[in-house]
């Protein structure tokens, strides 16, 4: 299994409140991602980082940040959370071999619960 | 706008059968496509690629199938085993752009 370590797991916060997830990987690997898990949406990319302090926005980055400022973390913060940000949360990782892309691998998800 | 479609939310197959997933998308600078397996309270897991300069890459039971005129991917399972039911999403991301697009999954179930 690739290195990947979500924190928490499992996160109930009430709306309104800032909340921060943690990706920590362990293969050094260039690239990290967050996507978001829903229900007829499948997986859709928050944001992404290619290198430490090098982040761009996904398909459905509105009310997310993200911040890398070592290569091995990669965090996610909203701001002040809403209901509608209720779902899974997946890093990713991967790297890129002469500018082809490989696999990315994930983590085990974070499910968060806005109340 | 879906740039990455699996049209099939569900399919059903019987052990020992074929299963086919299907995946279409619209994006013509994607070059490189994906399988992933998902079961439930765990991450994907990556299954299988193709690059756009192949038609076909097999690994063990699987094979994707990469028709780009039609820009439709498919993935075979043979044969299907009980295992094998998860949620399946396809992927796809172009050289130099380092984003995996994926789309909204396929829910396998494979019956004994």
């Amino acid at each position: 299994d690739a290195g990947i370590t979500q924190s928490p797991r499992h996160k109930v916060t009430e709306t309104g409140t800032p909340v921060t997830l943690r990706c920590h990987q362990t293969e050094n690997h260039r690239y990290m991602y967050w996507y978001r898990q829903d229900p007829g949406h499948g997986l859709r990319l928050i944001h992404y980082s290619y290198g430490v302090k090098d982040t761009d926005k996904g398909e459905v980055s509105d009310g997310y940040s993200v911040s890398r400022s070592k290569t091995e973390d990669f965090l996610l913060t909203l701001e002040s959370a809403t209901s509608s940000q209720t779902s899974v949360y997946f890093c990713a990782i991967s790297e890129s071999l002469n500018s082809w892309n490989t696999e990315a691998f994930f983590g085990q998800g974070t499910r968060l619960t806005v109340v | 706008d879906q740039q990455v479609k699996q049209n099939s939310p569900s399919l059903s197959v019987q052990e020992g059968r074929i299963s086919i997933l299907n995946c279409d998308y619209t994006n013509s600078m994607f070059d490189y496509f994906l399988w992933y397996k998902k079961y439930p309270a765990e991450g994907p897991t990556f299954l299988i690629s193709i690059s756009s300069i192949k038609d076909k890459n097999e690994d063990g039971r699987f094979t994707v199938f990469l028709n780009k005129s039609a820009k439709h991917l498919s993935l075979h399972i043979v044969p299907s085993q009980p295992g094998d039911s998860a949620v399946y999403f396809c992927a796809a991301s172009a050289s130099g752009t380092y984003k995996y697009i994926f789309g909204t999954g396929t829910r396998l179930k494979v019956l004994a």
